[in-house]
């Protein structure tokens, strides 16, 4: 069964601690990606990731940044968390350049 | 560009009523499009796509979609409701040419009663 691991289902956080959101897949696809979600908004890209080490940024990267040093990890990163990030985190991958994405089952940051 | 436009955020169907959640779409080229659907504290999952084969497309739990390129829709449907449907669905579009990454609309949350 393919899978997409999430590190933490949820996590709470005091305002400008650093926090870190581990995702894994298994299925050996090129991309990755995170999404937040919040009620009302749907999904909202943050970053993406087409290989081991390459970045882009989504519709709203400002407040976060990204790790892919290897091809099955793909790490979102909040340098200094903020009240305004509190929200459901969803990790993505796929394979190829229309692929269907496959999700974790998310992570709720909660920040105080 | 591209983009998605759900109408309603909520549906409300009695069980063994037809489910119809609308989903519209923009996309300067061809599209490809999804539906996902997302059961309480779960990631999504996909329940069908369309990728310029038949437009009218069966997924899982018998939904099915159909693709109208002169509405540039996409609506979801379902002959039947059952309880286990309430779940809230999202429609999603990506560009048929070159790499190209989803859009998701807000979401429609499918309320199921008895």
């Amino acid at each position: 069964d393919v899978k997409v691991t999430q590190s933490s289902r949820y996590l709470v956080k005091r305002t400008g601690e650093k926090v870190f959101l581990e995702c894994v897949q298994d299925m050996d696809h090129e991309n990755m990606f995170w999404y937040r979600q919040d009620p009302g908004l749907g999904l909202r890209l943050i970053y993406f990731s087409y290989d081991v080490k390459m970045k882009e940024k989504g519709d709203i990267p400002e407040g976060y940044s990204v790790s892919r040093e290897k091809k099955e990890r793909f790490s979102l990163i909040l340098e200094s968390a903020s009240t305004n990030q509190t929200s459901m985190y969803l990790c993505a991958s796929s394979q190829g350049a229309t692929g269907e994405l496959f999700f974790g089952e998310g992570s709720r940051l909660t920040v105080l | 560009a591209q983009s998605v436009t759900q109408l309603g955020s909520h549906v409300s169907v009695s069980e063994g009523a037809l489910v119809l959640l609308r989903c519209n779409y923009s996309s300067s080229v061809p599209p490809y499009l999804f539906w996902y659907v997302q059961y309480p504290n779960q990631g999504l999952q996909l329940l069908l796509k369309y990728t310029s084969a038949a437009t009218l497309v069966k997924g899982i739990n018998g939904f099915e979609a159909e693709f109208k390129k002169s509405e540039t829709s996409f609506h979801l449907t379902k002959p039947s409701a059952h309880m286990s449907d309430a779940a809230e669905y999202f429609c999603a579009v990506t560009m048929n040419s070159g790499y190209s990454t989803l859009t998701f609309g807000k979401g429609t949350m499918l309320l199921v009663s008895p």
